[in-house]
C-alpha cells in the first residue's frame, strides 16, 4: 500500500521561499510520476508541476515557471516542492500525488490515485 | 496549455436524483481524463480514470463517458455521502490541468 507523507505546516514571509517534502513508502519510489497540486482557501485544485522518473525532468504549469522547482530523491524516496518569491496569494494547502508509474522507458498514467495529506503554507507579513 | 471547463459550477439536487456533470477540454485529450471527488478538509479522491474506468471500490452509481473534448460524470442515484465538489483533470498532455470544479449541494 503506497503512502505519501508530507512535511508539516509552514508560515512564511512575503518574498521568501518554502520547501515542502513528500515521502513515499510501500512501493517503488523511483518508478512514480509525482505531481504537486495546490488549493487556496475556498478555491479549486491547481496543478503546479510534476516529475517523470524516467526522464528525470520536471514539467511546470506556465503560471509557476521560474518560481517553482520539483525534485525527486530516490535515495530517500522523497520528492520536494520548492516555491520562491512567495506572495500572499500562495497561501494554500499543497498536495503531492502519484499520477503514474514507469517501467524502463514506458510510463502508465491513470490520474492521481494516491495523495499526501496536504501541507498548509501561510504567507503573511 | 489545455484549459478544462466544468459546468455547472453548482448543482442543487435532492438525494435519489440522477445527476450529470460536464467537463470540456480546449483541445482533445483522447480518453486521458480523470474525475475526482473532494470533501471539505480532505484530499481529493480518484473516482474514474481513462474517462470511463471506475477505480476499485468506487460504487457503480458513478459512471464516466466521453472522449476527445467532451466528458460527463453521471451519478445515477445520489446518496448523502455524494454531496461534495467534483473535479475533472486531463493527463494527456503536460502540463496537466484541472477544471474549476462542480459543487453538488443538497436541495
Amino acid at each position: 500500500q503506497v503512502q505519501l507523507v508530507q512535511s508539516g505546516a509552514a508560515v512564511k514571509k512575503p518574498g521568501s521561499s518554502v520547501k515542502v517534502s513528500c515521502k513515499a513508502s510501500g512501493g517503488t519510489f523511483s518508478s512514480y510520476v509525482l505531481s504537486w497540486v495546490r488549493q487556496a482557501p475556498g478555491q479549486g485544485l491547481e496543478w503546479m508541476g510534476g516529475i517523470n522518473p524516467v526522464s528525470g525532468t520536471a514539467d511546470y504549469a506556465q503560471k509557476f515557471q521560474g518560481r517553482v522547482t520539483i525534485i525527486a530523491d530516490a535515495s530517500t524516496s522523497t520528492a520536494y516542492l520548492d516555491l520562491s518569491s512567495l506572495k500572499s496569494e500562495d497561501t494554500a494547502v499543497y498536495y503531492c500525488a502519484r499520477e503514474g508509474s514507469c517501467r524502463s522507458t514506458t510510463c502508465l498514467y491513470y490520474g492521481a490515485d494516491v495523495w499526501g495529506q496536504g501541507t498548509t503554507v501561510i504567507v503573511s507579513s | 496549455e489545455i484549459v478544462m471547463t466544468q459546468s455547472p459550477a453548482t448543482l442543487s439536487v435532492s438525494p435519489g436524483e440522477r445527476v450529470t456533470l460536464s467537463c470540456r477540454a480546449s483541445h482533445s485529450v483522447s480518453s486521458n481524463l480523470a474525475w475526482y471527488q473532494q470533501k471539505p478538509g480532505q484530499a481529493p479522491r480518484l473516482l474514474i480514470h481513462g474517462a470511463s474506468t471506475r477505480v476499485t471500490g468506487i460504487p457503480a452509481r458513478f459512471s464516466g463517458s466521453g472522449s476527445g473534448t467532451e466528458f460527463t460524470l453521471t451519478i445515477s442515484s445520489l446518496q448523502s455521502e455524494d454531496f461534495a465538489v467534483y473535479y475533472c483533470q486531463q493527463y494527456n498532455n503536460w502540463p496537466r490541468a484541472f477544471g474549476q470544479g462542480t459543487k453538488l449541494e443538497i436541495k
